[in-house]
């Protein structure tokens, strides 16, 4: 059984450009959740893709955007970048169909913003 | 709002100590609750989670926690720390509509060999 990748692993990003950080998903799960873990801080929830279908939304702003493929893999995208998104960028799996949110988590996408 | 608190910041206690990391979380409906462990340089990990049934739960690693819904807690217990178990341990909370997750802002547990 494959778990969650996420690439890059390190990326390092100008004030204004724009990012796009890539998940692929535990085989078996459909849904992917998006997450941003600040220096210190625990992971704050982006938002949720099921189905190819946002499923929820954390309080970030629309700058924040995301795709889910019929693969289920995923995309975070985020236009604008400012200092402030310099983070940890996590993605989890889960299998929303069997009822149970226990998420799966890769191992995130550090992410500089200079 | 939905909020997790864990109580402790950072943690330091010598090998064969005993555990106990608080958390408590604010929301009234069903839950579900988890601890998961970010060892240094690994991502985060699951190490047990309660979604119902019996409120005492076992988890790996000898880890356990005990949900107690009238105080709104799931404090994470361990009879005798290794050294191997410094780390960085998270409380989430989520329910059973969304899926998302709230962490709490995390414990940093250092074990003195």
């Amino acid at each position: 059984e494959t778990g969650v990748t996420q690439s890059p692993t390190h990326l390092i990003k100008t004030r204004g450009q724009q990012v796009t950080l890539r998940c692929s998903s535990q085989s078996g799960h459909n849904t992917v959740s998006w997450y941003q873990q600040a220096l210190g801080q625990g992971p704050q929830f982006i938002f949720q893709y099921y189905r190819e279908e946002e499923n929820g939304r954390g309080n970030f702003p629309p700058r924040f955007s995301g795709l889910q493929f019929p693969n289920y893999s995923s995309e975070l995208n985020v236009n604008a970048l400012e200092l402030d998104d310099s983070a940890l960028y996590l993605c989890a799996s889960s299998s929303r169909d069997r009822g149970y949110y226990e998420q799966y988590f890769g191992p995130g996408t550090r992410l500089t913003v200079t | 709002a939905q909020s997790v608190s864990q109580h402790n910041h950072h943690v330091i206690l010598s090998e064969a100590a005993s555990l106990e990391l608080g958390c408590n979380y604010s929301y009234g409906g069903t839950v579900n609750l988890f601890w998961y462990v970010q060892y240094p340089g690994q991502h985060l990990q699951l190490l047990l989670k309660y979604f119902s049934g019996d409120p005492l739960v076992k988890g790996i690693k000898g880890f356990e926690a005990e949900f107690i819904k009238s105080k709104f807690s799931f404090n994470l217990r361990k009879p005798s720390v290794q050294w191997s178990d410094t780390a960085e341990y998270f409380c989430a909370v989520t329910n059973s509509n969304t899926g998302k997750l709230i962490f709490g802002q995390g414990t940093t547990l250092q074990v003195k060999p």
